[in-house]
């Protein structure tokens, strides 16, 4: 069965500096990943998306992750953080091809300070 | 409409009373899913629909939940003789394929 794991819960940066967001996730072929965002009081947004091809793949807000097939992961990179990325950030996979279900890891909430 | 609705966005009710929740997807999104997400948690899986039907129920927690869509559009998840375990904020998503999921605001639900 397909996994993520987020192994920050909470991590904190200042405003002007980079943000790395860990992902590993489990599954038994090439899947498809994803990065949402939730900010208070609003729904999961969905950031990027990797299906296949270049592993670095751009998203929305300035945001990229790079999938590592060696690694197991889908870290989440920001080369400067607004103090407006506060919010929380959900790694997800899925089977690769069609409609398939989606599985979310337990999230990491971060904390801008000026 | 716009963006994927869901009613009502809270509710609170006794424990042992019945509920249900409404999800109205995203014209033209064929795949509609339901997630539960409790407080500092990711969203939970708990079904997804192809058309009417289920496509996959595996992450129904017991035989109290069940869902439904019967036309292939508005979606209803149904809870009977709730317990306060089963407060959380319920997810409603619809995509037109390959996982990329729009998500509603959720339906809180608290169980008294």
């Amino acid at each position: 069965a397909q996994s993520v794991t987020q192994p920050d819960i909470h991590i904190t940066v200042s405003e002007g500096a980079s943000l790395e967001l860990r992902c590993n996730y489990s599954y038994g072929a090439t899947p498809y990943l994803f990065w949402y965002v939730q900010s208070p009081g609003q729904g999961l947004q969905l950031l990027l998306k990797y299906f296949s091809g270049d592993t670095l793949v751009q998203g929305i807000k300035g945001f990229e992750a790079e999938f590592k097939r060696s690694q197991s992961s889908f870290n989440l990179r920001k080369p400067s953080v607004h103090w407006s990325d506060a919010a929380e950030y959900f790694c997800a996979v899925a089977p690769s091809g069609g409609y398939q279900k989606v599985t979310f890891g337990t999230g990491t909430k971060l904390q801008v300070i000026p | 409409g716009a963006g994927v609705s869901q009613t009502p966005s809270n509710k609170v009710t006794e424990k042992g009373k019945y509920v249900e929740l409404r999800c109205d997807p995203i014209s033209g999104h064929t795949a509609l899913y339901w997630y539960r997400q409790s407080l500092g948690q990711g969203p939970e899986f708990l079904i997804y629909f192809q058309g009417t039907g289920a496509a996959d129920d595996s992450g129904l927690p017991n035989d109290r939940f069940f869902a439904v869509r019967p036309e292939g559009s508005v979606s209803t998840l149904k809870i009977q003789r709730t317990e306060r375990g089963d407060s959380a904020v319920y997810l409603c998503a619809s995509t037109r394929g390959s996982g990329e999921l729009f998500f509603g605001e959720g339906s809180r639900l608290t169980v008294l």
